[in-house]
């Protein structure tokens, strides 16, 4: 079936550096993209979304960048901190842009070091 | 945090048994959504609830359900517990289909 899949399980990066977390997708029809970001013992966290109509949003030290052609999806964070360690989610949603039947992907783990 | 208040945080329960899961949406959210979580299948959506009723089904169970009450609080039922039911079941709320939404702290569900 399709699904939503990630390109690297782990992603290693210094502290200060960017990081570039990728997502693939394989429904065409879907319009609408979120990432969240999960830490240890928490629920995901919103972070940024993105609807089909758009090839990059950007927020506050993020950036979500969707190239329909390929099906891919990333996310690139900026000076990436301590804190910015966690698991990352690309979901797609196939609805028209609302919020249920969003189909996850199986996260990114990522780990800054000082 | 995010407001939205789940109990219990760790369920420890036996196979066969059933379990009942709580969720708090945030305040003024009318939207209600289930989801699990595990190693094997990541977060999969399991049903959404729209001001008590039910909105849209995931792959969600026969042996699961599920119920918004007037007060908006809703709560997910486990039934014939099976050692592959052990997971990690959180519980979003938004205010309606279509804006962000916010997720619980999740509970940890083991079946022994």
């Amino acid at each position: 079936g399709e699904s939503v899949g990630l390109h690297l399980p782990t992603l290693s990066v210094q502290e200060g550096d960017n990081s570039i977390i990728n997502c693939a997708y394989s429904n065409s029809a879907s319009d609408y993209f979120i990432w969240y970001k999960q830490e240890s013992g928490k629920g995901p966290q919103f972070i940024i979304d993105i609807r089909s109509n758009m090839d990059k949003r950007q927020g506050q030290r993020v950036t979500v960048l969707l190239n329909k052609t390929v099906k891919h999806l990333s996310l690139q964070i900026a000076a990436t901190q301590p804190g910015d360690s966690a698991v990352y989610f690309c979901a797609e949603n196939m609805s028209g842009g609302s919020n249920y039947k969003l189909t996850f992907g199986k996260g990114t783990l990522l780990t800054v070091n000082p | 945090d995010s407001g939205v208040t789940q109990t219990p945080k760790h369920l420890i329960t036996a196979t066969g048994q059933r379990v009942t899961l709580r969720c708090s949406p945030r305040s003024g959210d009318l939207s209600v959504y289930w989801y699990q979580q595990s190693l094997d299948q990541g977060l999969q959506f399991l049903i959404q609830y729209y001001n008590g009723e039910e909105r849209a089904k995931g792959n969600i169970l026969e042996r699961f359900s599920a119920q918004q009450f007037p007060d908006l609080h809703s709560e997910l039922n486990l039934s014939s517990l099976e050692l592959g039911d052990s997971a990690l079941y959180f519980c979003a709320s938004s205010g309606t289909v279509d804006t962000e939404a916010f997720f619980g702290q999740g509970t940890r569900l083991t079946v022994v």
